[in-house]
């Protein structure tokens, strides 16, 4: 079956511009999370929607980042004015029930590149 | 706060050599441990995850990774590298204190495989 997918898969933004990062996760997994690939900072957790609850925003740098989960299933992250440090690979999983056992599954992710 | 050490950054090994790839965890409570690795330009894939039972886990790829409490370590082994190992290994816990499934990851093992 199909895998966690993400678009674009690389994107390249001018400082200041705003952008949209695209994660569709496994058809059926409750949970979905975003992370962040860098290289000053390795991998770090970003936030997590689990259902219709209220999403754990604690990972997210600045409150210039945002993201959404439509219908359950989609989501987008937002970054406003994006600044050189928010160059990095931007990873999606999801997983079925959103457990502390369950494997994530992760996307191939998007590599954004803010010049 | 939950961490996780991955000693080494760099590994190499001969093809054909034992991988020792080194993970510890700092917590008073095990947590889940998870060995992902990551090919190029590719997303994170579970190579092998310890939550209760036999403390000798095996994954795929001929992996396998042992939980010693006492030494607060999961470390990776394989018993003979081949070249299509190399790429670059993350350990990960998931904390069982805290209200979201979040995965800490190490900050990753590059393992080089030399003909």
């Amino acid at each position: 079956g199909a895998g966690v997918s993400q678009s674009p898969s690389n994107k390249v933004t001018e400082k200041g511009k705003d952008v949209e990062l695209r994660c569709d996760p496994i058809s059926g997994h409750t949970a979905l999370y975003w992370y962040r690939q860098s290289l000053g900072q390795g991998l770090e957790f970003l936030i997590y929607f689990q259902g219709n609850s209220a999403p754990d925003k604690s990972g997210l740098p600045s409150d210039r980042f945002s993201a959404e989960r439509t219908g359950g299933s989609v989501s987008t992250l937002t970054i406003q004015r994006t600044q050189q440090e928010d160059s990095a690979v931007y990873l999606c999983a999801s997983s079925p029930g959103g457990t502390r056992l369950e494997t994530q599954y992760f996307g191939p992710g998007t590599r954004l590149l803010v010049l | 706060a939950q961490s996780v050490t991955q000693l080494g950054s760099h590994v190499s090994v001969s093809e054909g050599a034992l991988v020792l790839l080194r993970c510890n965890y700092s917590s008073s409570v095990p947590p889940y441990l998870f060995w992902y690795v990551q090919y190029p330009n590719q997303g994170l894939q579970l190579l092998l995850k310890y939550t209760t039972g036999a403390t000798l886990v095996k994954g795929i790829n001929g992996f396998e990774a042992e939980f010693k409490k006492s030494e607060t370590s999961f470390h990776l082994t394989k018993p003979s590298a081949h070249m299509s190992d190399a790429a670059e290994y993350f350990c990960a816990v998931s904390p069982l204190r805290g209200a979201t499934n979040k995965l800490i990851f190490g900050t990753g093992t590059l393992l080089a495989v030399q003909p």
